[in-house]
C-alpha cells in the first residue's frame, strides 16, 4: 500500500516563474491538504481539497492555487514566484468522513533563485 | 484562532534516558485533537501520538506518552528509554473537531538530539 507520494522531490525555479507540485494521496484517502514549511519553522496550512473543491484556505495569497482530480490526486500551483516562496511543501492526505490522522508525503523542496 | 507554542528550540538527551518536550496551546474550543509529529532528516512527518481533548486519560504509544493538562492548555511529550533513532525535529499540532476537514496548526518545533 503506497503512502502519500509527492513529485518532484527537489525543484529550482527563477523568481517570477510559475511552478506546479503534485501529490498522490494514500490509498483510500479522499482529502488532500497542502502545507508550506520554511526552514527551521513548523508547517503552515495553505489549503485543503475535498470532493475536488477547495474547502479551507490558510493565510496565503491568490498566487497559490490548487486543484484536485477525480482520482483524489492534487496539484499545488504557485505563480509569480518570490524568493520567500522557497520552502518545503508538504502534502497530507486523510479520509474526509472521519477524524483520522493526516498522513504526510516526503515533501517537495522548492528553491527560488 | 488557535495557536501552538513550543518554547524550547533544542533539547538533548542521553541514550536510554527520559526526556520531556513541552507544548502549550491556546483555543476557545472545548473539543479538539492534539498531536505530536516527528520529522527526521528524511523530511516526512510521522505521527507519534494523538490525544483527544474529551478523553481524560493520557495517551501512550510504547515508549511515548503525553501529559495532557486541559485546563492549563499544556500538552507535553515524554520519551522513555531514548534511542538514537529518536533524534529528529518534533512538532506539536492542534486540530479542531468535528469533521476531518480541518487544518493542523503546528508549533515551531523542537530539535531533539540523542547522545550515545
Amino acid at each position: 500500500d503506497a503512502g502519500v507520494t509527492q513529485s518532484p522531490t527537489h525543484l529550482i525555479k527563477t523568481r517570477g516563474q510559475q511552478v506546479t507540485l503534485r501529490c498522490s494521496p494514500k490509498s483510500g484517502h479522499d482529502t488532500v491538504s497542502w502545507y508550506q514549511q520554511a526552514l527551521g519553522q513548523g508547517p503552515q496550512f495553505i489549503f485543503q481539497y475535498y470532493e475536488e473543491e477547495e474547502r479551507q484556505r490558510g493565510n496565503f495569497p491568490d498566487r497559490f492555487s490548487g486543484h484536485q482530480f477525480p482520482n483524489y490526486s492534487s496539484e499545488l500551483n504557485v505563480n509569480a514566484l518570490l524568493l520567500g516562496d522557497s520552502a518545503l511543501y508538504l502534502c497530507a492526505s486523510s479520509w474526509g468522513a472521519l477524524n483520522t490522522e493526516a498522513f504526510f508525503g516526503q515533501g517537495t523542496r522548492l528553491t527560488v533563485v | 484562532a488557535q495557536t501552538v507554542t513550543q518554547s524550547q528550540p533544542e533539547m538533548s538527551v542521553q541514550e536510554a534516558e527520559t526526556v520531556t518536550l513541552s507544548c502549550t496551546y491556546d483555543t476557545s474550543e472545548s473539543d479538539y485533537y492534539l498531536f505530536w509529529y516527528k520529522q527526521p532528516p528524511s523530511r516526512q512527518m510521522i505521527l507519534v501520538i494523538r490525544q483527544e481533548a474529551y478523553k481524560q486519560q493520557n495517551a501512550t504509544e510504547n515508549r511515548f506518552s503525553v501529559n495532557f493538562q486541559k485546563a492549563a492548555k499544556s500538552f507535553s511529550l515524554k520519551i522513555s528509554d531514548s534511542q538514537l533513532g529518536d533524534a529528529a525535529m518534533y512538532f506539536c499540532a492542534y486540530r479542531s473537531r468535528p469533521g476531518a476537514n480541518s487544518k493542523l496548526t503546528f508549533g515551531k518545533g523542537i530539535t531533539l538530539s540523542v547522545r550515545p
